[in-house]
């Protein structure tokens, strides 16, 4: 079983909709979360970055942390054309691992006019 | 972009040949990496440096080897390359003391052992 489990899609959505991301883990060290975004034949960027449980927002993206459930989220509100890319999790304990994360198997979106 | 550049950008190499990925960067960073990725797996760590001949084991590290003699560089060497190596390979850097989990990718580097 991997340590971070995420659905890879592909998934295909009208421009508009409201997109939900998510991404389950088994380790209970990791305290840092982040979603990576990444266009075709580019290198990840990164998305958003929570620490611990909770909620932050950042324009027309939301990232939800419940570590109770081992489990996080990322929303798109008025998802755009442009924001069709590939969309992978990424978590760290922090620490000692200071730099070492464990990546999601990545989400493929797609954003239709 | 942040200053970071990889060579060769594609490559197609046969089995049982020696490979060297080469990953350069203008940022100062301390740590650099280099991960794979592969459908359904998305990136793997292979090793990383925390420094100037300081590097590390990752996931799967097996079949690869680093070396980093200056800040800037940091080499990915496949002694003997096989048709399981064939992924696209990218470098990361990031620095102590910023946003634990950031790291500032590369273009990649797509390589193909036959």
């Amino acid at each position: 079983q991997k340590e971070v489990e995420q659905d890879p899609g592909p998934l295909s959505v009208p421009e508009g909709a409201i997109v939900s991301l998510n991404c389950t883990y088994s380790n209970s060290a990791f305290q840092y979360f982040m979603w990576y975004r990444q266009y075709s034949r580019k290198g990840p960027e990164l998305l958003m970055y929570t620490y611990s449980s909770g909620n932050k927002e950042d324009g027309r993206f939301t990232a939800q942390v419940d570590k109770s459930s081992k489990y996080i989220s990322l929303f798109i509100r008025d998802s755009q054309p442009s924001d069709s890319a590939t969309y992978l999790c990424a978590m760290s304990a922090g620490g000692t691992s200071y730099g070492k994360l464990t990546f999601g198997q990545g989400t493929i979106l797609t954003v239709h006019p | 972009d942040a200053g970071i550049t990889q060579s060769p950008r594609h490559k197609v190499t046969e089995t049982g040949t020696p490979v060297t990925l080469r990953c350069h960067q203008t940022e100062n960073h301390r740590y650099m990496y280099w991960y794979r990725q592969d459908p359904g797996h998305g990136l793997r760590l292979i090793h990383y440096s925390y420094g100037v001949k300081d590097t590390d084991k990752g996931e799967v590290s097996d079949g690869y080897s680093v070396s980093r003699s200056k800040t800037e560089d940091f080499l990915l060497t496949l002694e003997s390359a096989t048709s399981s190596q064939t992924s696209v390979y990218f470098c990361a850097i990031s620095e102590f003391g910023q946003v634990v989990g950031e790291q500032f990718f590369g273009p990649g580097t797509r390589l193909t052992v036959l």
